[in-house]
């Protein structure tokens, strides 16, 4: 497609239940990240994928995160034991050239999640 | 570690107004920096950006320049339209590493353009 998509665009989840969330990168975009926008910590970064390893996870807050990606295309994000305070909208980005300054990150429409 | 602090808002202007949204940021290394823009209802979208001292990145009308002695990179735009209401992060990477940057955000700064 045209840009990175996301699915779903919404999920409403009990607490404790696992959720999975898609990402699909702009094709040919090698670098994939994960993001997330909450209303009390703002945008924080998760996790990157180069090709289909994650040299830095350093943003997963709990180990009850946890991603990956498979044939350096679509990725997905799994929370575990949802808990309320992971309500935040999920922001997948990918671009073309990390190793270049230059480089710009293309972001894709998100995934508001809500726990109950 | 890097940080970016942005004026707080919300901002409310009338159309045609000038609009100036501080943002200054802390970082180690030779960073690019970045104003993102989030429409209501929209999803992030890179507004402008710069890789380097003294260079100056622009868009719809939106202007930001890369100051290394001030660290800082403020939005301005010489006359607003309602169309511009939105949110605008300021951001940046660092670009020290052979390896991707993740980008670090401002805390957003909400603007309403009143006609």
């Amino acid at each position: 497609g045209a840009g990175v998509s996301q699915s779903p665009s919404n999920k409403v989840t009990e607490k404790g239940k696992d959720v999975e969330l898609r990402c699909d990168p702009i094709s040919g975009h090698t670098a994939l990240y994960w993001y997330r926008q909450s209303l009390g910590q703002g945008l924080e970064f998760l996790i990157y994928f180069q090709g289909n390893s994650a040299p830095d996870k350093s943003g997963l807050p709990s180990d009850r995160f946890s991603a990956e990606r498979t044939g350096g295309s679509v990725s997905t994000l799994t929370i575990q034991r949802t808990q309320q305070e992971d309500s935040a909208v999920y922001l997948c980005a990918s671009s073309l050239a990390p190793w270049k300054a230059t480089d710009t990150q293309y972001f894709g429409p998100g995934t508001r999640l809500t726990v109950l | 570690g890097d940080s970016v602090t942005q004026m707080e808002g919300p901002v409310t202007l009338s159309e045609e107004a000038f609009l100036t949204i501080n943002c200054t940021y802390t970082a180690t290394g030779y960073p690019s920096l970045f104003w993102y823009v989030q429409y209501p209802g929209e999803g992030l979208q890179l507004l402008l950006k710069a890789t380097k001292a003294d260079d100056k990145g622009s868009n719809k009308g939106f202007e930001a320049t890369y100051r290394k002695e001030t660290t800082s990179f403020h939005l301005e735009k010489g006359s607003v339209q309602v169309s511009d209401s939105a949110v605008y992060f300021c951001a940046l990477t660092d670009g020290r590493y052979s390896s991707a940057s993740k980008i670090i955000f401002g805390s957003g700064t909400r603007l309403s353009i009143r006609p």
